[in-house]
């Protein structure tokens, strides 16, 4: 079975500063997909940026880009000139088959606070 | 229309009420989700339908039950309860085999159990 790794409970960042957010996953599949969710206080979802694995180029979405080391198994997540709309829980999510579906297995989260 | 609508935002219930959740996509999506999500924890998956037909169920206690009575509708139904299934309920969807195939979630049901 798949799993991710979050191994920083909890982040601060001070307001224009760079952050970057760790994970690790185990899989023995060759091509899989990659998510990072960002859950603020008002607690939707909301999707930040994905990755394809067989794709070697890092994902980047504005001031959102990821360090994909496949070999590593790591997806860890920087987050450029933080805002204090950043401020919530993210999620590392793999995407995972199961019994002919889809699912998506979550790392345990880590909380980002920015400071301004 | 990117959405994913769940009713009700706030639930509160005795253990012997018939409550349920109800959730709607109108993004074409063929695959709907039931997440259960503690206090600063990740959702847990609880089912998931693709096409209709229930396909993932995480042995979840038959005290919850899902519908999907078509393409856009998903219901958890809830019956008996315990204190400790209090939790927010996330809704997601997604198009099957699909790439990027990123679930879109609704903002959730928040579930009180007394």
């Amino acid at each position: 079975a798949q799993t991710v790794t979050q191994s920083q409970p909890e982040m601060s960042v001070q307001e224009a500063e760079t952050v970057t957010l760790s994970c690790t996953y185990d899989t023995s599949e060759s091509d899989y997909y990659l998510f990072w969710y960002k859950q603020p206080p008002s607690r939707q979802m909301i999707l930040v940026i994905r990755q394809e694995a067989y794709k070697q180029q890092n994902a980047t979405e504005n001031r959102f880009s990821v360090n994909f080391q496949k070999a590593a198994k790591s997806f860890s997540l920087k987050i450029s000139d933080s805002q204090l709309g950043d401020a919530a829980m993210y999620f590392c999510a793999y995407r995972a088959t199961q019994g002919g579906s889809e699912k998506l297995v979550f790392g345990k989260g880590t909380k980002l606070t920015v400071n301004p | 229309d990117t959405e994913v609508t769940q009713t009700p935002k706030h639930l509160v219930m005795g253990m012997t009420n018939k409550k349920s959740l109800k959730c709607e996509q109108h993004m074409g999506h063929r695959a709907m989700y039931w997440y259960k999500q503690k206090a600063k924890k990740p959702p847990e998956l609880m089912f998931v339908y693709s096409y209709e037909k229930l396909s993932i169920n995480e042995s979840v206690p038959s005290r919850f039950s899902p519908e999907c009575p078509n393409s856009s509708l998903l219901n958890l139904h809830l019956h008996a309860l315990q204190p400790e299934d209090s939790a927010l309920y996330l809704c997601a969807s997604s198009q099957p085999w699909s790439w990027p195939g990123e679930l879109f979630f609704g903002e959730g049901s928040r579930l009180t159990v007394l």
